[in-house]
């Protein structure tokens, strides 16, 4: 079964730019999370939708971040404009519906804001 | 909201025993878990404690004490491949809620595991 899939794996950008991050979660995953990690940190949430639902987004920066997820599948997370602070890992991560545990990973997305 | 702490980082000897500690501070509280990450490579998932005592799973086990806010990972017979950081986690919620809740995250404890 394949796990959770993100791309770009790596991205390089100037800040004010533009920038988006796809993912596709384990088949059959309802919930999927975006996730921050900053380095030496754990990751911090961003977004979390149930099927196509943002149920929990109070920490996304709605200001210059923004997210969807059409359809209920794929999601894809958007940053305009870039600033130097948003240099990060981004992680999405899926579960089942109704599971009580754990969530998977994916590999991630590594931003460089210059 | 929530507060968890651990230690920044160990070090230990192959084939030794080690323990992580984890304390959390939560309004709410519907589990804790422990993520495994090796550098540049996403969290997978080793453990879920949710009621108090101690779950086993081969070299590994975690306890919880909700009345302590604590909570510990053991690492048995550690192995080189073991060095990578541990993610302490605690998901809010009410408890045994099967809610898809986020978790949040203790900033993790980076163990070097020396020959």
């Amino acid at each position: 079964e394949a796990g959770v899939v993100q791309s770009p794996r790596y991205k390089i950008i100037e800040k004010k730019q533009p920038v988006a991050f796809w993912c596709n979660p384990i088949s059959g995953h309802n919930t999927l999370y975006w996730y921050r990690q900053n380095l030496g940190q754990g990751p911090e949430l961003l977004i979390r939708y149930e099927n196509e639902e943002a149920v929990d987004d109070s920490q996304l920066p709605k200001d210059r971040f923004s997210a969807e997820r059409l359809k209920g599948v794929d999601s894809t997370l958007k940053i305009q404009p870039a600033e130097l602070g948003d240099s990060a890992v981004y992680l999405c991560a899926s579960s089942l519906a109704g599971t009580a545990y754990e969530q998977y990973f994916g590999p991630g997305t590594r931003l460089t804001v210059t | 909201g929530q507060n968890i702490d651990q230690p920044t980082e160990m070090t230990a000897t192959e084939g030794a025993i080690v323990q992580i500690n984890c304390t959390y501070q939560t309004s709410g509280f519907n589990g804790l878990f422990w993520y495994q990450q090796h550098a540049g490579e996403a969290p997978t998932f080793l453990s879920y404690n949710v009621l108090d005592g101690l779950e086993e799973k081969g070299r590994f086990s975690s306890f919880l004490s909700r009345s302590k806010g604590y909570s510990y990972l053991l690492l048995k017979e550690l192995q080189m491949k073991d060095s990578a950081s541990y993610l302490c986690a605690v998901r809010e919620g009410r408890l045994l809620d099967t809610g898809r809740r986020a978790l949040t995250f203790g900033s993790g404890t980076r163990l070097q595991v020396q020959p």
